[in-house]
């Protein structure tokens, strides 16, 4: 499978917890993004990397969250002291560099805080 | 600021039934692209088409059609004689430069 694969797909903490996701993009692909969908909405942007380079941030990324590509593959994406606020499905994407080019998604990770 | 709208929250048809979602976009830049990708119940957003601004020609891809229109900055789609694996949240997407703005999506449930 050479698909963008994602782990945990489930991660149930308690508030305050820090939790680390993990994204394996495709591949050949220079691009790699995260977004957050909660019910009801569509993915919303948090950041994009191009290899190893954090390009752009969303204003929703605050400071308890960050993220790193340090290899140019796979990236982590960390929520440290998580509120329940966060509980969200987290999606990570990749795509060639080439403008417009059409996104491939991961399977997401579902985050519930308690 | 680009924007993606679709006002449809939820949608239900029976099997067969023809079904369109709508999609509104606005946007300040004259190149951008536009997708729609659809999420089952598995999570995962499945890619479906895109289109450039420089392209209005409508496009129809077996009972997937695609009606763009600059002119009401819409782009919107049709499912013929709808099926219930069509049954998922279908997005429309807004591509500028190298980073996408999503609609809200549309829950489309095709009853058997």
């Amino acid at each position: 499978d050479t698909g963008v694969s994602q782990d945990p797909r489930h991660k149930i903490t308690k508030r305050g917890q820090n939790v680390t996701f993990r994204c394996d993009p495709i591949s050949e692909h220079n691009r790699l993004y995260w977004y957050r969908q909660t019910l009801g909405q569509g993915p919303e942007f948090l950041t994009y990397f191009q290899n190893e380079a954090q390009l752009e941030k969303s204003r929703l990324l605050s400071d308890r969250f960050s993220a790193e590509r340090p290899k140019g593959s796979f990236s982590t994406l960390e929520i440290q002291r998580t509120e329940q606020g966060d509980s969200a499905m987290y999606l990570c994407a990749s795509k060639v560099t080439a403008t417009n080019e059409k996104l491939f998604f991961g399977s997401g990770t579902q985050l519930s805080v308690l | 600021a680009q924007k993606v709208t679709q006002a449809q929250t939820e949608i239900s048809v029976v099997e067969k039934e023809d079904v369109t979602l709508d999609c509104v976009y606005e946007t300040r830049d004259t190149t951008y692209y536009l997708f729609w990708y659809k999420q089952p119940p598995s999570g995962e957003l499945v890619f479906l088409i895109r289109r450039n601004s420089f392209d209005e020609q409508n496009e129809i891809s077996g009972r997937y059609s695609w009606n763009f229109q600059k002119s009401t900055s819409s782009f919107n789609f049709t499912i013929t004689a709808s099926q219930v694996v069509d049954s998922a949240v279908y997005f429309c997407a807004l591509s500028y430069g190298q980073n996408f703005v999503f609609g809200p999506g549309t829950r489309l449930s095709v009853l058997p």
